[in-house]
């Protein structure tokens, strides 16, 4: 079955340690983002990639790294720098472009998420 | 002001009512919007897309006022499986997602 796996599941970190949580599709989308949620606050775009070799920023991307040499995967590094890192992590990917469209579309395929908690 | 807001709720209704939610947002320019359903520690999930002139799926109805740059949800014969948090989600021109915090929905029987 085609899908979005994230690992680990949950994961505890000692503070000023770096962490890679790792995100891997195989829907063959071109798209991949991830995003944090904290309680009462919306998804917050951390980082995002429209092809493989690039990706941009989102939002909040401090204290944060990613990299994306193949299509598949695209893992996430929580540095030492980030402040709070303790929150649910979701990496999403989307549907192939139409022909002409350009840029994020609607409708987001999520992983599972990452539970961070740093210690 | 956030971009996208939501009434966090929790809405407690009892199996069979009927619930609406709105959710508003501040860019006009806004282009399109979705309602995404989240279940307790689980991954977000699309419900639909809200249309110009709005839509239907099922027991679910999705409206969108742009003059009043607003988006609702309604839920008829609500179902104790209905129970999630309700994300409004609106696409904004340079094709950014935003997220709402969403809204909690409890279904008792």
């Amino acid at each position: 079955d085609g899908g979005i796996t994230q690992s680990p599941k949950y994961l505890f970190r000692k503070e000023g340690q770096n962490v890679t949580l790792s995100c891997e599709q195989n829907l063959n989308h071109d798209a991949m983002y991830w995003y944090r949620q904290d309680p009462g606050q919306g998804l917050r775009l951390i980082y995002y990639s429209q092809i493989v070799n690039d990706f941009q920023k989102g939002d909040i991307a401090e204290g944060y790294s990613v990299s994306r040499e193949k299509k598949e995967s695209f893992p996430l590094t929580v540095t030492s720098a980030q402040k709070n890192p303790t929150a649910f992590y979701l990496c999403a990917s989307s549907i192939p472009r139409l022909a002409g469209e350009v840029g994020l579309g609607g409708e987001l395929f999520f992983g599972e998420g990452s539970r961070l908690t740093v210690l | 002001r956030k971009e996208v807001e939501q009434d966090p709720g929790p809405f407690n209704v009892p199996e069979g009512a009927t619930v609406a939610f709105n959710c508003t947002y501040s860019n006009s320019a806004s282009q399109s919007f979705f309602w995404y359903r989240q279940d307790c520690r689980k991954e977000p999930k699309l419900l639909m897309s809200v249309y110009s002139s709005g839509n239907e799926d099922g027991r679910f109805t999705a409206q969108l006022n742009r003059a009043s740059q607003y988006i609702s949800l309604l839920i008829r014969d609500s179902k104790l499986s209905d129970s999630a948090t309700y994300l409004c989600v609106v696409k904004e021109n340079g094709n950014k997602l935003v997220f709402g915090a969403g809204t909690i929905l409890r279904v008792k029987s």
